[in-house]
């Protein structure tokens, strides 16, 4: 597709369900990151996919979060247990080197809300 | 705590005026990046400049970088109140592979 592309753009949980967030990159782009963003506040790195490559994980605020990326494209960020705190919105990005050197794309985003 | 820190957390402005936001790093960087956030949705990147350049502009956005301040700024000229939006820097360490975001400016353009 022309840019990234973010599905539900809104979820509503109850605490405690599991979610999953996915992100369609623009195609060709190798390197694919997810973000949170809490209200008000800047961006979180919470994953970074390059290539075939491991993931860099580092982000990931508990072992509640976790995601991978299909065929080095698709990607879905699966939230287990989902607590409260977990509410932002958590955007996806691509670029077409992994040095980023050339800007982020990113997404329109996804806003969890956990009741 | 972030790599990134802009100055001011909100700034407010007539339209017409210029706006001008500052960004503070902490590490030595590879480049650095400005993104425009409207509704608190995805981010629009705006401008690159890399640590060996002073200097850039695109269109009204002009970008300067101090690598020995560790600090760069934004200016934006003519503001229009379609320019009312959040902006964040954000900062690649040489050696890292992500970006990191500073929390950004909130700029309120009034017609």
């Amino acid at each position: 597709g022309a840019g990234v592309s973010q599905s539900p753009s809104n979820k509503v949980t109850e605490k405690g369900k599991d979610v999953e967030l996915r992100c369609d990159p623009i195609s060709g782009h190798t390197a694919l990151y997810w973000y949170r963003q809490s209200l008000g506040q800047g961006l979180e790195f919470l994953i970074y996919f390059q290539g075939n490559s491991a993931p860099d994980k580092s982000g990931l605020p508990s072992d509640r979060f976790s995601a991978e990326r299909t065929g080095g494209s698709v990607s879905t960020l699966t939230i287990q247990r989902t607590q409260q705190e977990d509410s932002a919105v958590y955007l996806c990005a691509s670029s077409l080197l992994g040095q980023g050197d050339y800007g982020y794309t990113f997404g329109s985003g996804t806003r969890l809300t956990v009741v | 705590s972030q790599q990134g820190e802009e100055d001011p957390q909100a700034l407010s402005i007539q339209e017409g005026e210029n706006a001008t936001m500052n960004c503070s790093y902490k590490t030595s960087i590879n480049n650095l990046q400005w993104y425009r956030q409207n509704s608190g949705r995805g981010l629009v990147h705006l401008i690159l400049i890399r640590s060996n350049e002073r200097e850039k502009h695109s269109g009204r956005l002009r970008v300067t970088l101090d690598t020995s301040k560790k600090s760069s700024s934004l200016l934006i000229t003519a503001s229009r109140a379609a320019d009312t939006a959040s902006y964040f820097c954000a900062t690649k360490e040489n050696y890292g592979q992500n970006f990191v975001f500073g929390p950004g400016t909130r700029l309120s353009v009034l017609p």
